[in-house]
């Protein structure tokens, strides 16, 4: 299994710029995540799926769209890319056997994206 | 999601054990206590769970006190390689998405 897949590695945008960050996962994971990490911080949310055709927003959505058309796949989407948006983006999987406590994300190798 | 604090950074040295310590006094009944850890610039990467019993695996142990207040996670033989940002987080777990919130962390440096 090659777990979490992550591309691009790495991304320089110009402000105002679109892209679409990939993220694929081979072990048959329902819930998909993606968050971002910022210079000496911890991780935060910005939008999560349970399946296919189900997402829903975490802490920091704004600036980002998200689909899951697949249970595969969970691309990240930014829109007008802007300096704040400068970050490391890991896109993270887990299977949650309800209601049984076995919870545990597996995370990609990430994906640093500067904007200038 | 119970808020936890955790030292900043910690020291230890190689073949000995490193212990480090979470607050979690708000935590709640149904809260699971998750360790993870990141290793200079790669994903984290989940090392151990548990609710209210000592939990031990391959990697580390888990010890939770009584009140569920606090709890430390035992690495019991570091190694250079043990090096990394450590991150205790509460969450509950329903069996929905697990939408874990990642502080700091503790900055763990093991050396020779």
């Amino acid at each position: 299994n090659a777990g979490v897949t992550q591309t691009p590695k790495f991304r320089i945008l110009k402000i105002g710029q679109s892209m679409t960050l990939q993220c694929t996962q081979d072990m048959n994971h329902n819930y998909m995540y993606w968050y971002r990490q910022d210079p000496g911080m911890g991780l935060k949310l910005i939008y999560y799926s349970v399946g296919a055709g189900i997402t829903d927003k975490g802490e920091v959505p704004n600036g980002y769209n998200v689909s899951r058309s697949t249970t595969e796949d969970f691309p990240l989407r930014l829109e007008l890319a802007a300096p704040s948006q400068t970050s490391v983006y890991f896109c993270a999987s887990s299977y949650s056997r309800p209601p049984g406590p076995y919870n545990e994300q597996f995370f990609g190798p990430g994906t640093r994206l500067t904007v200038l | 999601d119970a808020k936890t604090t955790q030292p900043t950074s910690m020291d230890c040295a190689e073949g000995r054990a490193a212990n480090l310590p979470c607050n979690h006094s708000t935590i709640s009944g149904n809260e699971y206590v998750y360790w993870y850890r990141q290793i200079h610039s790669q994903g984290p990467q989940y090392i151990i769970h548990g609710l209210k019993n000592n939990e031990t695996n391959e990697m580390a142990s888990l010890i939770i006190t009584e009140d569920r207040k606090s709890s430390t996670l035992i690495l019991p033989h570091a190694t250079l390689r043990d090096t990394a940002v450590y991150y205790c987080i509460a969450s509950i777990n329903t069996g929905t998405a697990s939408k874990l919130t990642f502080g700091t962390g503790t900055r763990l440096q093991v050396t020779l």
